[in-house]
C-alpha cells in the first residue's frame, strides 16, 4: 500500500493559464474523489469516479474544471483559464465502493494563481 | 447532507486523555461515523470509524452513544503530534457515498 500520490505538490501559475493535476489512487481502490480546500475551511467535495465513470459533480465544479479517470486508474483534474479564486489545496482521495469503507487522502496539490 | 456539530477548538495537555465530542442528531440507521484529522499542509488522515458499537484501534477509540445521536473520539494519551483539526463526518448511504466535511475541531496540545 503506497498510499495516494498527487503531483505536483505545489503549482504557481499566472491568471488565465491552464493547469493539470494528477492523482494516483491506491491500486485496488475503485473509487476516486477530488476535493478543494481553502484556508481555514474543511475540504469541499468536487467530483468522484467509480472506475472510469464520473458519477457525481458538485456545483462548485464550473465548466472551467474537468476531471478524467481513463481506464479507471489514475485521474487528472484540469482547470482552464485559471482565476485567483481558484487558489486552494486540491485533494484527491480513494476508497473501495460500499459504505463503511475508509477513505485514503493524498497530500494535495497547492495551487497559487498570481 | 446530515450535519455534525463539533466545538471549534479544544485544548489538552500532553500525556493526558482527550475526549472530542460530536453531535449528529439527524443520523440514520445506515450512516457510518467517521473521524479524520488534518495536520497543516497535509491531506486528511483516517483515524477511526464505526456504525453502532464502540471501536478501538492503535490511534484512538470511538465511543458511540446508544441512540447514535452523538459520539466521542478518545485519544488516550495526547502527544504534541496529535495537534490537528479533527473532523467528525457521517458517511451517508444517500450522499453518493462521499464524505462531507464541516469545519472540525482544532485540537491544541500543550507541553
Amino acid at each position: 500500500d503506497t498510499g495516494v500520490s498527487q503531483d505536483p505538490r505545489h503549482k504557481i501559475t499566472k491568471r488565465g493559464q491552464n493547469v493539470t493535476f494528477r492523482c494516483d489512487p491506491i491500486s485496488e481502490h475503485n473509487r476516486l474523489y477530488w476535493y478543494r480546500q481553502t484556508l481555514g475551511q474543511g475540504p469541499e467535495f468536487l467530483t468522484y469516479f467509480q472506475n472510469e465513470a464520473q458519477l457525481e459533480k458538485s456545483r462548485l465544479l464550473s465548466d472551467r474544471f474537468s476531471a478524467e479517470r481513463p481506464k479507471g486508474s489514475f485521474s487528472t483534474l484540469e482547470i482552464q483559464r485559471t482565476e485567483q479564486g481558484d487558489s486552494a489545496m486540491y485533494l484527491c482521495a480513494s476508497s473501495l465502493s460500499g459504505q463503511g469503507r475508509r477513505y485514503t487522502f493524498g497530500s494535495g496539490t497547492r495551487l497559487t494563481v498570481v | 447532507d446530515a450535519k455534525t456539530t463539533q466545538p471549534n477548538s479544544m485544548e489538552s495537555n500532553e500525556e493526558e486523555p482527550v475526549h472530542l465530542p460530536c453531535n449528529h442528531s439527524t443520523i440514520s440507521g445506515t450512516d457510518y461515523i467517521h473521524w479524520y484529522r488534518q495536520l497543516p499542509s497535509q491531506g486528511p488522515e483516517y483515524v477511526i470509524h464505526g456504525l453502532t458499537s464502540n471501536v478501538n484501534n492503535r490511534m484512538a477509540s470511538l465511543a458511540i452513544a446508544e441512540d447514535r445521536k452523538s459520539s466521542t473520539l478518545i485519544l488516550h494519551r495526547a502527544t504534541l503530534r496529535d495537534a490537528a483539526v479533527y473532523y467528525c463526518i457521517l458517511d451517508k448511504e444517500t450522499s453518493g457515498s462521499r464524505l462531507t466535511f464541516g469545519e472540525g475541531t482544532q485540537l491544541t496540545v500543550n507541553p
